[in-house]
């Protein structure tokens, strides 16, 4: 499968300040990946797909100013939360999909997951 | 939109038991994908189904297609204290629905095992 790497693992962070969290692709182009979030003992909820070299589109619900996604190259997408509060402490969760870049498999591969805490 | 049920939502067996989860969609899906997740990790695959009735093993797990392609189960054999955590479905519909990602997520089953 697809290997996926998220840095950091986890980052405790200063109300009002911005964090970085980065999603790297390790093992082929990826053009298109995902972000989660994901509460405590809850499912994944899908925020945005971020897409190389355009515009990320986000679900419905979830601020574009707020999480900023860059999809600068094939293998790396970063997720920027910015002016961050304690309400958006969580886990944040990247995937990639190895059948949209023509692979035949319907999977889905997730990164190792970055918790941000939020002072 | 799709729906899909997991259950149960969570269980407390003894070490050596065998496990059986479920997944039940308001819909025909395609692909079936079950996921386990650590405590502070990410999801990783488990196993992929992709044809109704394709029953699917990695090791002491075994995964199956329903028949109906509406139902997806999860069995763990003779449960060992690693195999604690939660495990997810997740199913991609037929013609269309679930996010973006194409995908539709169970709310997991939390796994716990007693020594």
């Amino acid at each position: 499968g697809a290997v996926v790497s998220q840095h950091p693992s986890w980052v405790i962070c200063k109300s009002g300040t911005s964090v970085k969290i980065e999603c790297r692709s390790l093992d082929f182009q990826a053009t298109t990946m995902f972000w989660y979030r994901q509460f405590p003992k809850q499912s994944l909820m899908l925020m945005a797909t971020s897409n190389e070299g355009s515009k990320a589109t986000y679900e419905q619900g979830v601020e574009k100013d707020k999480f900023l996604i860059n999809h600068a190259s094939l293998t790396l997408s970063t997720l920027t939360v910015t002016s961050a509060h304690p309400e958006d402490s969580s886990f944040y969760i990247c995937s990639v999909h190895p059948g949209l870049a023509g692979v035949n498999t319907g999977e889905l591969f997730f990164g190792e997951g970055s918790r941000l805490t939020v002072l | 939109g799709q729906q899909l049920n997991q259950s149960p939502q969570s269980m407390f067996i003894q070490e050596g038991e065998d496990v059986s989860m479920n997944c039940t969609s308001s819909s025909i899906f395609n692909t079936w994908l079950w996921y386990k997740q650590d405590p502070g990790e990410g999801p990783v695959l488990l196993i992929a189904l992709y044809k109704a009735g394709e029953l699917t093993s990695n090791g002491r797990l075994t995964a199956q297609f329903g028949i109906t392609r509406k139902d997806s189960f999860l069995n763990i054999s003779a449960s060992i204290p690693s195999d604690v955590g939660i495990y997810f479905c997740a199913g991609r519909g037929m013609y269309s629905g679930g996010g973006a990602d194409g995908l539709t997520f169970g709310k997991g089953t939390h796994l716990i095992i007693q020594p």
